[in-house]
């Protein structure tokens, strides 16, 4: 059964950079997934960061920028604030209609 | 301006059913793909299901045989019809609209309704 992982968690000084991943159990990650990133602060629906691997949605600070990193895809955020604390999801399109989401990762800015 | 709104959450016992509505406004319904995301309590986000513009309906595994995705274009409502409910059910749903444009992400979500499986 093919799974999408993320880190569980991860922390990041404030002003620093800090790299979320997006890996595939059974497959390294391409462009042909579609990656796309969401960022989600609790009580609150998620908000759409990157879409085909590396474009910033609208109004998407330039400090977040999406990437494929070896086999896997990638966030990272350059210049990390305060309110940058929260989880993040990444999806892989798998075909046939069927979109996959990552486990998440909760970023702790501190 | 998009705007995606749901409706129909609510407490059902274990086997009952629920229909969910989303009614969205701020764009041309039929032209897009809309999905169902859901969150269950403290845990990560989970596609569901989707309805594409041209019709087509996919399913996630865990769902596949218990819930129905369906859309009225003239009411610019997507909908989900979800029967034998478990616990495992129990989530914030939310309405997505798809990009159009071949970048196969969620663009706009909605802000979620919530579905409590218990006796």
């Amino acid at each position: 059964q093919t799974v999408v992982t993320q880190e569980p968690s991860i922390s990041v000084s404030p002003g620093g950079t800090v790299t979320l991943t997006c890996a595939l159990t059974s497959a390294s990650v391409s462009t042909s997934y579609y990656p796309s990133w969401y960022q989600q602060t609790p009580g609150q629906a998620p908000r759409t960061l990157i879409y085909n691997t590396n474009t910033r949605s609208s109004g998407v600070p330039d400090r977040f920028s999406g990437s494929i990193l070896g086999t896997k895809g990638a966030l990272t955020i350059t210049g990390a604030q305060a309110d940058d604390e929260s989880d993040y999801y990444c999806v892989l399109y798998m075909g046939s209609g069927i979109s996959m989401f990552g486990g998440g990762t909760k970023l702790t800015v501190l | 301006e998009v705007k995606l709104l749901e409706s129909g959450g609510g407490l059902v016992q274990p086997g009952g059913s629920l229909r969910l509505s989303c009614a969205a406004s701020g764009f041309t319904f039929s032209d897009y793909p809309m999905s169902w995301v859901r969150q269950a309590p403290g845990k990560g986000l989970e596609w569901v299901s989707s309805s594409g513009s041209g019709g087509g309906q996919w399913y996630a595994e865990s769902v596949k045989g218990r819930f129905a995705i369906s859309r009225d274009n003239s009411k610019n409502t997507l909908y989900l019809q979800m029967g034998s409910l478990r616990a495992e059910d129990s989530a914030v749903y939310f309405c997505v609209r798809r990009d159009n444009n071949g970048y196969l992400y969620f663009d706009y979500w909605g802000q979620g309704t919530r579905v409590t499986v218990s006796s």
